[in-house]
């Protein structure tokens, strides 16, 4: 077990509908990434938060989102699904930005399908 | 930008043999590698790292991983493969922008055969 939660595990929604994922982090870790893995794109960086704040932002759409928030749990809002959002969904926590110690750990992921 | 290539696709070995996976990268600067593991309906798990000093690092489960800088790889090893390690590997490489975020080669399917 990383420490990393995530939920839900599954998630079935329609075309043009709106989910939200949660992470909650490894406790103390200050830093959390969302990832996207599917058979087409592999596994891509969508965005980062640290200690609330936006850090840094990968090949994520306009229609995603995310936050931090006070207590260091994420969301990752999905909106407008399309087809092609089928996934299954990353989050991973780190105690910082960097340094050699720093290490990624990940969730179980949230498998989304879009119908 | 950086980034890592896992050549090949899927990688079969005989259980009881060593067991390569194989990854270059490509960055500016002295590279910080990973490499995860992911078994079917589960997450990421970390192997191991390098980030600087010696050239072989060794991490769970018995893999290894030897980092070459001339040839800019950093292959994965076990010595004795078990039926156990059937999983999809992913070779990593993080941002150097001071951000931490990993870029991933497109990952290899090992199946050790029984």
């Amino acid at each position: 077990d990383s420490g990393v939660t995530q939920t839900p595990k599954h998630l079935i929604t329609a075309t043009g509908q709106r989910v939200t994922l949660r992470c909650s982090p490894r406790s103390g870790d200050l830093s959390v990434y969302w990832y996207q893995q599917s058979l087409d794109q592999g596994l891509q960086f969508l965005i980062q938060y640290y200690n609330g704040e936006e850090r840094a932002k990968g090949n994520i759409l306009e229609r995603f989102s995310a936050q931090q928030f006070p207590d260091l749990h994420s969301e990752l809002n999905l909106s407008s699904l399309e087809l092609g959002d089928s996934a299954l969904y990353f989050c991973a926590s780190s105690p910082d930005l960097g340094g050699v110690k720093n290490i990624q750990y990940f969730g179980a992921g949230t498998r989304l399908s879009v119908l | 930008a950086q980034s890592v290539a896992q050549p090949e696709d899927q990688v079969n070995v005989a259980e009881g043999n060593p067991l390569t996976v194989k990854c270059t990268y490509s960055v500016s600067g002295n590279p910080y590698l990973f490499w995860y593991v992911q078994y079917p309906n589960r997450g990421l798990q970390f192997l191991l790292k390098y980030i600087t000093g010696d050239n072989l690092v060794k991490g769970s489960y018995g893999f290894e991983a030897e980092f070459n800088k001339s040839q800019t790889s950093f292959h994965l090893k076990k010595p004795s493969a078990l039926v156990s390690d059937s999983a999809l590997y992913f070779c990593a490489v993080r941002d150097m922008g001071g951000n931490n975020r990993l870029a991933f080669g497109k990952g290899n399917q090992v199946v050790v055969i029984p």
